[in-house]
């Protein structure tokens, strides 16, 4: 079994570039989430999808980060523009959703905006 | 919304000592799932609890779920530098998992 699978592991960009953070969820798997983990603020849920949808975005920040699913397979977490306080490490996680399963996480991408 | 508090944030603990870290909610949980995550790594499931009063035991772990489904905690024995880490617990509500602050485990060999 692969696991959740991230890319890139490690990402440093310069302020007001696009940055784009990919996860591959482990298959059979119907539900995805985005944390992001930092010092100050631990790990908060940014969005989650069900069957591809996204059920609740009420962690997304700002409307400089979107996020989507076009299939079951693959989801992509975009920051646009990117400041110096987006710097953490954002995790991908999945489980067999909704409900009480056990999330899955991946080994995450440390993002660093100069 | 729902939130779970962790205590302590940090904990240092000389080998062979035990550990404890708490979990606690104003709300009842119908749920609590405990994590570890690794200097560097990625969060782990542990275990889930969903019954009031349960109580779990994975070797020198123990996990408790409080009788009002208000509090949980995880308690390890004897503690070795391989339990190092920082250990989070969250609870699932409509599908979505919140986590706890975490409690970081330093070990002194």
């Amino acid at each position: 079994d692969a696991g959740v699978i991230q890319s890139p592991r490690h990402e440093v960009t310069e302020m007001g570039q696009e940055v784009t953070l990919r996860c591959k969820p482990i298959s059979g798997h119907n539900s995805l989430f985005w944390y992001r983990q930092t010092m100050m603020r631990g790990l908060e849920l940014l969005i989650y999808f069900n069957n591809n949808v996204p059920i609740d975005d009420s962690g997304m920040p700002e409307d400089r980060f979107s996020a989507k699913m076009p299939n079951a397979s693959f989801s992509t977490l975009k920051i646009q523009p990117s400041e110096p306080r987006d710097s953490a490490v954002y995790f991908c996680a999945s489980n067999v959703g909704p409900g009480y399963s056990p999330l899955h996480f991946g080994n995450g991408t440390r993002l660093t905006v100069t | 919304g729902q939130q779970v508090m962790q205590i302590p944030q940090y904990q240092h603990v000389q080998e062979g000592e035990d550990f404890t870290t708490y979990c606690n909610s104003s709300t009842t949980l119908s749920n609590i799932q405990w994590y570890k995550q690794r200097p560097g790594g990625h969060p782990v499931f542990l275990i889930q609890l969903v019954k009031s009063g349960e109580v779990k035991k994975q070797k020198r772990l123990t996990f408790q779920f409080g009788e009002a489904k208000k509090n949980s905690s995880l308690h390890i024995t004897a503690t070795q530098t391989t339990d190092v880490g920082t250990y989070f617990c969250g609870s699932s509500n409509t599908g979505k998992l919140i986590f706890g602050q975490g409690t970081t485990l330093q070990v002194k060999p």
